[in-house]
């Protein structure tokens, strides 16, 4: 098992531009995640999903959009970059049988600069 | 409105030194309270979960226990190799929140151990 994969690992983007994230999982989990890391700050939910489908909005949304047409991917959409997105970006996987979600296993990151 | 603070913000310690690392929390209903470690440039890493107060798990020279307001990791005897950054989750109770699939992160604390 691969486990979370992310691609690209690292990007540079000027201010309007857009780019995708990229996010696959490899363990059948049914719930998915994105988050933004920024210094000294706590990781940041921006999207999640609790199934193929089925998307909804966390605690810093806007600007991101996300789809999630598999159970394996995840991607995270940025459509016009600014400067306060200039952050770490991970993407993380977990399983729930109903009861409420279970670990949330990480994948290795993306760092965006945006210019 | 659920809060998880880590302290101390950076710790230093020689190789052997024992210490502890504090999380503390308040949240509407626990479900469970995550540790994760996260090296430079990689994404957190799951160490334990703790669902209960009074509750303990133990990995190598890590030990993690739980009361109704704190967390505490406690490394004893650390090596060079356990220096990284130690970061506390909470999930809320989704029977008491509209919380419900989502973790609630601290800042972290930076731990590292010298020879």
């Amino acid at each position: 098992n691969a486990g979370v994969t992310q691609t690209p690992k690292f990007r540079i983007l000027k201010i309007g531009q857009s780019m995708t994230l990229q996010c696959t999982q490899d363990m059948n989990h049914n719930y998915m995640y994105w988050y933004r890391q920024d210094p000294g700050m706590g990781l940041k939910l921006i999207y999640y999903s609790v199934g193929a489908g089925i998307t909804d909005k966390g605690e810093v949304p806007n600007g991101y959009n996300v789809s999630r047409s598999t159970t394996e991917d995840f991607p995270l959409r940025l459509e016009l970059a600014a400067p306060s997105q200039t952050s770490v970006y991970f993407c993380a996987s977990s399983y729930s049988a109903g009861s409420g979600q279970e670990t949330q296993y990480f994948g290795p990151g993306t760092r965006l600069l945006v210019l | 409105e659920d809060q998880v603070t880590q302290s101390p913000e950076a710790l230093r310690l020689q190789e052997g030194e024992s210490s502890s690392l504090n999380c503390s929390y308040t949240v509407s209903g626990l479900r469970g309270l995550f540790w994760y470690r996260q090296d430079p440039g990689k994404g957190p890493e799951f160490l334990f979960t703790l669902y209960s107060a009074g509750e303990e798990k133990e990995k190598e020279r890590l030990k993690a226990t739980l009361t109704k307001k704190e967390s505490f990791l406690h490394i004893t005897a650390p090596k060079p190799e356990d220096s990284a950054t130690y970061l506390c989750a909470v999930q809320p109770d989704f029977r008491a929140t509209d919380s419900w699939g989502k973790l609630q992160f601290g800042a972290g604390t930076q731990v590292v151990v010298t020879p």
